[in-house]
């Protein structure tokens, strides 16, 4: 009955593979978000999704591609991954901006 | 767009005593401002939160203030453990829109026992 949860938990690839990170939450939240977690913990968001559309964009290279099949689900897909992708990235949702409920992370390492 | 400030970025204190951590945010429409607690290994966990319709919240030895005027919030901890030490962020938003929340760089408490 985990709130928000992702697959997977890690996730080691090479340089210049495709991957994609699963998002899922059962809150009945209207808004979720995928943030990166640098190695020095700095949380940025990437993107926001209310309601399956695309709210927030920020400036993430156009080889991160969010989808959202529904609202309780908000994947992240990475085409040609590089070394500076190495992170743990963080799914969360909240009801309206507030009261953000994070996923355990995916911790993403390009070798 | 919002921009927060946090400091410090790491604090030691021994067991028992307080801990105060600071933010400042930049837009001043703004309205919402939690604090997560992130410990190693795991995902942040919201702790206490605060809307600028109130200048203070208190919960058990945690308590947050706000100063909209300055637009500065702090995390005030009392009575310090050791299973306080982690990862402590704050964050701002604006919970009239879509926006998502702003968070500060964190500061790494050290309860020394």
């Amino acid at each position: 009955d985990t709130a928000v949860s992702q697959t997977p938990k890690y996730l080691v690839t090479q340089m210049g593979n495709d991957k994609s990170i699963k998002c899922e939450q059962n809150l009945g939240h209207d808004t979720m978000y995928w943030y990166k977690q640098d190695s020095k913990k700095f949380l940025k968001i990437m993107f926001s999704y209310n309601n399956k559309e695309l709210i927030i964009n920020e400036t993430v290279p156009n080889r991160f591609s969010p989808k959202s099949p529904d609202k309780a689900h908000l994947n992240l897909h990475i085409n040609s991954l590089e070394l500076g992708d190495s992170a743990v990235y963080f799914c969360a949702s909240s009801p309206q901006s507030e009261k953000a409920f994070f996923g355990q992370g995916t911790r993403l390492t390009v070798v | 767009g919002e921009n927060v400030e946090q400091h410090p970025s790491t604090l030691s204190v021994q067991e028992g005593d307080s801990a105060v951590i600071k933010c400042t945010y930049s837009d001043s429409a703004s309205n919402y401002f939690p604090w997560y607690k992130q410990e190693l290994g795991k995902r942040p966990q919201l702790i206490i939160d605060i809307r600028s319709n109130v200048g203070e919240k208190k919960d058990q030895r945690i308590a947050v203030t706000l100063n909209k005027t300055a637009k500065h919030f702090s995390l005030h901890i009392t009575e310090t453990q050791p299973e306080d030490s982690a990862v402590y962020f704050c964050a701002a938003s604006w919970n009239s829109g879509n926006t998502p929340l702003v968070f500060g760089k964190g500061t790494r408490l050290s309860v020394i026992a």
